[in-house]
């Protein structure tokens, strides 16, 4: 079983719809990132978060360390929030990574 | 603004070939790593380095081998490419440990296909 565990692994929405990406992990950690990565390689820090939740623009992710879980939640989603969205948790110099969820926004 | 750069987008070797990816920082980042991507497995640490002339393995280091000369520069080697290393190859940068991460940086990857 993976240490970080992602869901869906695909999703395909119609732009304007509210969509949310989990992610749960079963060792203990420092920090977990939201990773967001475009067709051709490139990957960019969403979020960095250790407790409670963050927001920026129209994403926005939470954590619950109790039940080590944390999701990211994209609002009034674009064709252009197309991606795979990646999720890692950090515990000193070791990151983890989750699989991927593959978001396809239609227009 | 900062950097990660990988020197080549996309590369196609031949099997048995030594091939060398390689990997520039400007950020002073103590910390590199190689990972590679496989579809439906993610990102699997090869080996990081956590200062000059230090490295260590991570969960797949076999057929793979580094080089951290420099403090900006880290480089990795396959020994003799294999058709089973046809992945994506990223790298990343990081400060010292116990920063939860901060500053965790990717480059923008290589795509490496072995025929």
């Amino acid at each position: 079983k993976n240490e970080v565990e992602q869901s869906p692994q695909n999703l395909t929405a119609q732009e304007g719809e509210f969509i949310t990406i989990n992610c749960s992990y079963s060792v203990g950690i420092s920090a977990l990132h939201w990773l967001q990565q475009h067709p051709g390689g490139g990957i960019v820090s969403l979020f960095m978060l250790s407790s409670g939740k963050k927001k920026h623009g129209r994403l926005i992710a939470t954590i619950n360390i109790q039940e080590k879980h944390s999701s990211l939640h994209i609002t009034a989603s674009h064709p252009r929030d197309s991606a795979v969205y990646i999720c890692a948790v950090h515990n000193n110099n070791d990151m983890r990574f989750g699989a991927g969820t593959r978001l396809t926004v239609k227009p | 603004d900062v950097k990660v750069t990988q020197s080549s987008r996309y590369l196609v070797k031949r099997t048995g070939e030594k091939v060398f990816l390689e990997c520039v920082q400007d950020m002073d980042h103590e910390n590199m790593f190689w990972y590679r991507q496989d579809p439906g497995l993610g990102l699997r640490l090869i080996y990081f380095s956590y200062d000059v002339k230090m490295k260590e393995k991570g969960d797949i280091p076999e057929g793979y081998s580094v080089s951290r000369e420099k403090k900006e520069r880290f480089s990795l080697i396959l020994e003799s490419a294999s058709t089973n290393q046809t992945s994506m190859y990223l790298c990343a940068s990081s400060l010292l440990s116990g920063t939860g991460g901060y500053g965790y940086t990717f480059g923008s990857g290589t795509r490496l296909t072995v025929v």
